[in-house]
């Protein structure tokens, strides 16, 4: 089964551009990556997600490399608001389930 | 378009007693997943249903069980709880098939004491 990994933590400052890596070297070819996030004990909100192709929508862009062994998730331009735990993960083409890491949190500066 | 929604939001039970979860997906998602969150073992999947019918299941014992109605809500149940059992959990639905998009609900954070 694909895993992730994620740095525990990383610090931005705010206005700056957010780069958050993940390593998922073991990815099969049909499965895909999903970034979430969760603030504070909320429920995880969705981000963005890719196969191949690297992605953007109005929240983030999604970069993958062309092995898929690693992938970034960028945030332009964050804000206070981007605080929160990161969620990088892989989509098992097995039964469908998201096997959820241990995240980055990631704290914006003022 | 509403999104999920989870009740209760919070709940205390004591050890040995047993407790229902609900949860409303957003409108037209036919697959419902619950996950449990804890700090120590962050977020596991319980099970997926889809039309009624469990799809998918994660490694939790027999005292968690759910369904689901043919309107598309869900329910947990968690009979003779444990300490352990005290954690977030959250419901997420999806349009049709686990691989589409889930979206949470805020969860029902439930204490045991």
């Amino acid at each position: 089964d694909a895993k992730t990994t994620q740095p525990p933590s990383m610090d931005c400052a705010e206005g700056r551009a957010a780069n958050l890596p993940c390593n998922h070297s073991t990815i099969s070819g049909n499965e895909y990556v999903y970034w979430y996030r969760q603030i504070h004990s909320q429920g995880p909100q969705y981000i963005i997600h890719g196969l191949k192709n690297n992605e953007t929508n109005e929240m983030a862009s999604l970069i993958i490399t062309e092995d898929r062994k690693s992938s970034t998730l960028i945030l332009p331009h964050a804000t206070l608001r981007d605080t929160a735990v990161y969620y990088c993960i892989v989509l098992m083409s097995s039964n469908y389930q998201l096997i959820w890491g241990a995240g980055t949190k990631l704290i914006i500066k003022p | 378009k509403a999104g999920v929604t989870q009740t209760p939001r919070y709940l205390i039970k004591t050890r040995g007693q047993q407790v229902t979860l609900s949860c409303s997906p957003i409108s037209g998602h036919r697959s419902v997943s619950w996950y449990q969150q804890t700090p120590g073992q962050g977020l596991q999947f319980l099970f997926e249903y889809f039309s009624e019918t469990q799809r998918n299941k994660g490694n939790f014992p027999g005292r968690f069980s759910g369904r689901q109605f043919s309107n598309s809500r869900s329910e947990m149940n968690v009979s003779t709880l444990e300490l352990g059992d005290s954690a977030l959990y959250l419901c997420a639905s999806s349009l049709d098939v686990m691989v589409d998009t889930q979206y949470f609900g805020p969860g029902t954070r439930l204490t045991v004491l």
